[in-house]
């Protein structure tokens, strides 16, 4: 089935890593994405990665991708408050439209 | 510059009345969504759209309405069959093939006084 989990929220500090977990049951997911929400906003692309591939680099957003696990992760080094958003990963398995998971709240302490 | 633009992004209504949300784009994208958020929650399909003049229901279909008379347009009719309108819309665009990235636009939060 089509089932794509997160935790909810994440709190860290400033200049710390982040590192956002997704979850996904779909195996046929050719590509899987990551989008970022500020408050009262739409969703915003941050970065995608291709089933065939295991890690992704992007400045200081990293997507890491385990398919025998169906596990993604988005790490971003050296978070700044500005990163303080609601982000939502999302597997695209070719059917009607992509499946978004409910989305993690990081939250940047100073 | 292209991109997805909806509208109102504050719209109040009272119970019983029908009210429907804009969606533009001009980004020559073929597949066209509407997803509804609410606190704390992901993004539940409402209704989507592949080509004009064609449109499929979502999850949540229920009390809702949608048209595609033009590619570049898809609007969303709440109706006064839906039980809980009030929510965060969201309209998002997509071009078909290839990598299905979808571009979001800036929502519109519906209240139901």
């Amino acid at each position: 089935g089509e089932d794509v989990e997160q935790s909810l929220f994440l709190s860290v500090r400033e200049g710390d890593s982040s590192v956002i977990n997704c979850t996904y049951t779909d195996s046929s997911s050719t590509y899987l994405y990551w989008y970022k929400q500020e408050p009262g906003a739409g969703l915003q692309l941050l970065t995608y990665i291709f089933s065939n591939m295991d890690m992704k680099q992007d400045q200081r957003l990293t997507v890491l991708l385990n398919k025998k696990d169906k596990h993604l992760s988005l790490r971003i080094a050296d978070t700044q408050t500005g990163d303080s958003a609601i982000y939502f990963c999302a597997e695209d398995t070719g059917r009607r439209a992509l499946t978004f998971g409910s989305g993690t709240r990081l939250q940047v302490q100073p | 510059d292209g991109g997805i633009t909806q509208s109102p992004k504050y719209l109040f209504r009272k119970e019983g009345q029908n009210v429907t949300l804009s969606c533009e784009q001009n980004l020559n994208h073929d597949a066209m969504y509407w997803y509804r958020q609410d606190p704390g929650q992901g993004l539940r399909l409402i209704y989507y759209s592949q080509i004009v003049n064609d449109f499929q229901k979502g999850d949540i279909a229920e009390g809702y309405s949608v048209s595609r008379e033009k590619k570049e347009s898809f609007p969303l009719t709440v109706t006064s069959a839906q039980k809980n309108p009030t929510a965060f819309y969201l309209c998002a665009s997509q071009l078909a093939g290839g990598r299905n990235e979808q571009f979001f636009g800036p929502g519109t939060r519906l209240t139901v006084l």
